[in-house]
């Protein structure tokens, strides 16, 4: 089977740096992602890495370690409208896309 | 451009009548999701189609839900003999690349079954 675990709450104050971890268990791995949704919208792509290392996409960077089966966002110079679910997922070799049950960041004045 | 578009955005329903839901993805994309998302929860994958073909549909909960891309562009599906526990949103996603890396959502459809 699959499985995904991250934390289910963050806080963390306006212009922090906030770590998001992800550990993850499945057969087939292809890459990991993450995506974000604010209350009432749909998730958007963030980030998707394959290989081990860090991406860097702006304010927003990820790091995968597959030995580890383990990843983490990283978000630098909060700012208010980061206020957002955040959702790991792991795809396979067949496209399909299995989700965490995503970390609520609550980011503070 | 357009992003994933959905129909209807709301659906109430009764117990026991038929639902199709639709979704239109971003033009040219060659891959299409279907996921139901409860309050609080990731979106738990139901199936997904390359082109016209369903790829997987291991998600689908029964055999009450099915879909169907018949010309590999919009896709629609279908729940029969709708039951209250099928209430949540149901959301589609395309992706331009077969690996599907990269899936960009439409808006849900808010399903409530009475």
């Amino acid at each position: 089977g699959q499985s995904l675990e991250q934390p289910s709450e963050v806080t963390a104050v306006e212009g922090a740096i906030v770590q998001i971890n992800c550990t993850y268990q499945t057969s087939g791995f292809y890459g990991l992602s993450w995506y974000q949704q604010h209350d009432g919208g749909a998730p958007t792509f963030l980030s998707y890495n394959a290989l081990d290392g860090l991406e860097e996409t702006g304010r927003f960077s990820s790091f995968l370690s597959r030995s580890d089966s383990y990843g983490y966002l990283l978000l630098q110079e909060l700012q208010m409208k980061d206020s957002a679910s955040y959702f790991c997922a792991v795809g396979s070799n067949t496209g399909k896309l299995i989700f965490g049950q995503g970390t609520t960041l609550q980011v503070k004045p | 451009g357009a992003g994933v578009s959905q129909s209807p955005r709301y659906k109430v329903t009764k117990r026991g009548q038929d639902v199709a839901l639709r979704c239109d993805p971003i033009s040219g994309h060659v891959s299409l999701y279907w996921y139901r998302q409860a309050l609080g929860q990731g979106p738990e994958f139901l199936t997904y189609f390359n082109y016209e073909a369903q790829q997987d549909k291991s998600g689908l909960p029964n055999d009450r839900f099915s879909a169907e891309r018949p010309e590999g562009s919009i896709s629609t599906l279908t729940i029969q003999r709708t039951e209250q526990r099928d209430s949540a949103m149901y959301r589609c996603a395309s992706s331009s690349g077969l690996a599907g890396n990269e899936q960009y959502f439409g808006p849900g459809t808010r399903l409530t079954v009475t």
